[in-house]
């Protein structure tokens, strides 16, 4: 679905190597998240933002940055990768009335 | 912490109704999501149901919740191959919809032809 937008689809870094994962949304939402899933884990919540002066750390912020450069835009960042930073990442959006719109999603890979 | 379970895998035979089961911890849970992902893609809303309902229905699928204990299901009528995928229950934190979501692990669910 091209409403949410994540780039790269696939990385693969080494360990210690800072990384910037991109999203950004064409349907208008104040609100993005950032989500990682882990195998027999579901998803959880890595940050969000309710609006551009907005950031909220999720249930596993330590070890991430994030940016919100415009209201379509939502940045993830690892200062320094590690490799149980392994896993597929998802941003979402939201307007706040209505349930979550996932991006197709990034897996990252820390060698 | 509030926390949200499934069963991780489902077998059933095309044609044959499919049920998968949640529980979730989070009394004041407003909003009760069911997402689908296939391979490769993301997550895809199915449906979802406020707290408020006993059931929901939307042409194959049926949600049932059971609010005094906290359970959640879905079914698929006539399943398909095509409804192969991994499907995951989650629950708003709290009473408001603020997209923070307690997600479980996910049912992986096989059709056999």
């Amino acid at each position: 679905d091209a409403d949410v937008t994540q780039t790269p689809r696939n990385r693969i870094t080494k360990t210690g190597k800072r990384i910037m994962l991109e999203c950004s949304q064409t349907k208008g939402h104040d609100r993005m998240y950032w989500y990682r899933q882990d195998p027999g884990l579901g998803l959880r919540l890595i940050y969000y933002s309710f609006d551009v002066k907005d950031i909220n750390k999720g249930e596993i912020s330590d070890g991430y940055s994030v940016s919100r450069q415009a209201q379509a835009k939502f940045s993830l960042s690892l200062e320094s990768a590690i490799p149980n930073q392994t896993a597929l990442y998802f941003c979402a959006t939201s307007d706040g009335n209505s349930p979550l719109h996932f991006g197709n999603g990034t897996r990252l890979t820390v060698t | 912490g509030e926390d949200v379970e499934q069963s991780l895998f489902l077998s059933v035979r095309e044609g044959d109704s499919s049920v998968i089961n949640c529980t979730y911890t989070d009394s004041s849970s407003t909003y009760l999501y069911w997402y689908k992902q296939e391979p490769g893609a993301g997550l895809q809303l199915l449906t979802y149901i406020f707290s408020n309902m006993d059931m929901k229905q939307d042409q194959r699928l049926t949600v049932l919740l059971n609010k005094k204990d906290k359970h959640l299901s879905l079914r698929i009528a006539d399943t398909q191959t095509g409804d192969s995928a991994i499907y995951f229950c989650a629950a708003g934190r709290g009473s408001s919809n603020t997209g923070k979501l307690i997600f479980g692990q996910g049912t992986t669910l096989q059709v056999k032809p």
